[in-house]
């Protein structure tokens, strides 16, 4: 079956310091992976989507990126953490159009 | 790009009520979903509709492509709905998924 892990599930960090989250994908090949950002309140912001290895495409210019260093691991990143980073970080999967969340990122920058 | 509207922002209902969430999509989309997202944050995919209606348990939803809109029907409700409910829907020819802004349930006891 296929499974989704993201990691951690709560991190506090300091603005400046950098930041790696990482999401693997089990059970399934050349999945479309994806990051979204939920801020304070209820939207689902896009942040970046991968169809492939190393194939990244950014919808919002801000402070992260994201790179896809194998077909199952999707990994978030910022060299220096801004306040308004912090939200609530969701990873999801899709083959065709089927979508499975993981069960997020809580980011507290302080 | 398209853009995805949900009504009401807020529902509250007492336990066994039934109620009816509404989501409106501009320009054409090639697939609709709703997701309920639990107060633990975690999103569960409830129906991919992108026409027609579907049934599962207490829940069902209805998606009128040619009118732009789906309708989710929650009857007898449950504590356990309470969250966010959220629609979604890619524009064509894209893998791009956007959310709309999503209506919170709460179902007292």
């Amino acid at each position: 079956s296929q499974t989704i892990h993201q990691w951690p599930a709560t991190l506090v960090q300091p603005v400046g310091s950098p930041l790696s989250l990482e999401c693997t994908v089990e059970g399934t090949s050349n999945p479309n992976l994806y990051w979204y950002r939920q801020a304070a309140g209820r939207g689902l912001q896009l942040l970046f989507y991968s169809v492939g290895i190393g194939q990244i495409s950014s919808e919002v210019p801000q402070n992260l990126s994201a790179s896809r260093p194998q077909d199952r691991q999707f990994i978030l990143s910022s060299k220096k953490l801004l306040l308004s980073d912090s939200g609530f970080y969701l990873c999801a999967w899709s083959v065709v159009y089927g979508y499975t969340f993981g069960s997020g990122t809580r980011l507290t920058v302080v | 790009g398209i853009q995805v509207e949900q009504s009401p922002p807020d529902l509250i209902l007492q336990e066994g009520a039934n109620s009816t969430l509404r989501c409106n999509f501009s320009d054409s989309v090639n697939n609709l979903q709703w997701f309920h997202q639990n107060p633990w944050g975690q999103l569960i995919n409830l129906f991919y509709i992108p026409s027609g209606t579907k049934q599962n348990g207490r829940l069902s939803a209805t998606t009128v492509a040619t009118e732009r809109y789906s309708l989710l029907y929650i009857s007898s409700s449950q504590t356990t709905d309470s969250g966010v409910y959220f629609c979604a829907a890619h524009e064509e020819s894209s893998y791009k998924l956007i959310f709309g802004s999503g209506t919170r349930l709460l179902v007292r006891p």
